[in-house]
């Protein structure tokens, strides 16, 4: 059974850009949480999708926005990158009605130049 | 909003001694709390899992203990192995609030052989 897979796995960008970072979630699981991991800091909550819709939204700004596909996959858009948008890109997903029962993927990482 | 404070931020132990990380927190609402295990290159994973109807858990060499009165928990990790050297974060979460998972800063641990 496959876990939680992310594409790509590096990416490369210029300030000013925009980036679009692709999660499948694991199998079984309805809801699909990004994280933001600044090199050497504990993952930070971006936002959170379940039935395709935005449910909860931490301390990023609008330029950070993302969607969930009725296959439960979900994408994470960032527009107008900064060099401070570097960071590795940490898609979880897990069950809505269950208790945490996270399952992270191994991440994106993003160099923004 | 839940803050969570992580210590040490490293740990050095020599192989087959016990390590132990504490984190505390702020909102006493908080009722379950994970602890993951990172090696580089990858997400984290997830270890073991407390919830707030129970004060310990234990699974093989790994334990987490949780002190609701006083808003802090704890990972023991006994009998030590180098394979044990990677970062580990502690998080909270907030069932009622949605399943987003609040992290501490990590520790970093290495297993000397």
């Amino acid at each position: 059974d496959a876990g939680v897979t992310q594409s790509p796995t590096h990416l490369i960008k210029t300030r000013g850009q925009q980036v679009t970072l692709r999660c499948s979630p694991k199998s079984g699981h309805d809801t699909v949480s990004w994280y933001q991991q600044a090199l050497g800091q504990g993952p930070q909550f971006i936002f959170q999708y379940y039935e395709e819709e935005e449910r909860q939204r931490g301390n990023f700004p609008d330029r950070f926005s993302g969607h969930q596909f009725p296959n439960y996959s979900s994408e994470l858009n960032v527009n107008a990158l900064l060099l401070g948008d570097s960071a590795l890109y940490l898609c979880a997903s897990s069950r809505h009605s269950g208790w945490g029962g996270y399952t992270f993927g191994s991440g994106t990482r993003l160099t923004v130049v | 909003g839940e803050n969570v404070e992580q210590h040490p931020s490293t740990l050095s132990v020599q192989e087959g001694d016990s390590a132990v990380i504490k984190c505390t927190y702020s909102d006493s609402a908080s009722n379950y709390f994970p602890w993951y295990k990172q090696e580089l290159g990858k997400g984290p994973q997830l270890i073991i899992d407390i919830r707030s109807n129970v004060g310990e858990k234990k699974d093989q060499r790994i334990a987490v203990t949780l002190n609701k009165t006083a808003k802090h928990f704890s990972l023991h990790i006994t009998e030590t192995q180098p394979e044990d050297s990677a970062v580990y974060f502690c998080a909270v979460l907030i069932k009622a609030a949605g399943n987003k998972l609040t992290f501490g800063g990590g520790t970093r641990v290495l297993v000397k052989p």
